[in-house]
């Protein structure tokens, strides 16, 4: 695709469900990025994938939270047993280049997930 | 501990005026200091990134001023116009060490017509 592609776009969920958020990188990226970003606030790091190497795990909030990444391709985070403090907007990011020349991430639209 | 310090948290400039976005950082090991620009709904998007190696950068309306003494950048934007209303952010990043971008908390930038 010619982006970073996200769904769902709005998830509506009860508390104590699991949700699960896809992200589509764009083709060829080796780098893929979860942020999250609460109303009004700034981004905040989950996880990092880069190639083969083991994701950097070191910003996700609980182990609650988890992602996968399927080679170089479509990632998904899993949040279980969902509470209202995870309300935000999830965001997926993806670079050419990962870490050794601040490669430009590309951000999708994001995935906004209420939680009542 | 806070690594980026970005300032002001809104701004309103009139149509045709400067608006001009802080950043302060802690880390030395930094090496990239991008701005993202972020509409309502969308993902934030690049919009100019400078390296240390220069103290400024300018694209079309949009200069990036950079202060290593001081740890510093700042965003300016020339001529603003309504359209340039979103929230930026800084987002400063270390090659070397760091893997994700470190985002300031956004300004909110709003250009009256």
């Amino acid at each position: 695709g010619a982006g970073v592609s996200q769904s769902p776009s709005n998830k509506v969920t009860e508390k104590g469900k699991d949700v699960e958020l896809r992200c589509d990188p764009i083709s060829g990226h080796t780098a893929l990025y979860w942020y999250r970003q609460r109303l009004g606030q700034g981004l905040e790091f989950l996880i990092y994938f880069q190639g083969n190497s083991a994701p950097d795990k070191s910003g996700l909030p609980s182990d609650r939270f988890s992602a996968e990444r399927t080679g170089e391709s479509v990632s998904t985070l899993t949040i279980q047993r969902t509470q209202q403090e995870d309300s935000a907007v999830y965001l997926c990011a993806s670079s050419f280049t990962g870490t050794s020349l601040g490669g430009t991430q590309y951000f999708g639209p994001g995935t906004r997930l209420l939680v009542l | 501990q806070q690594q980026v310090k970005q300032s002001p948290q809104s701004l309103i400039v009139q149509k045709g005026g400067i608006s001009i976005i802080n950043c302060a950082y802690e880390n030395t090991a930094f090496d990239y200091f991008p701005w993202y620009q972020q509409f309502p709904g969308k993902g934030p998007a690049l919009l100019i990134a400078i390296r240390p190696d220069v103290s400024e950068k300018k694209e079309g309306r949009f200069t990036i001023s950079f202060n290593k003494s001081a740890k510093q950048f700042s965003l300016h934007i020339m001529d603003s116009q309504p359209g340039d209303s979103a929230t930026y952010f800084c987002a400063p990043f270390s090659s070397g060490s760091a893997r994700q971008l470190t985002f300031g908390s956004g300004t909110q930038l709003t250009v009256l017509p």
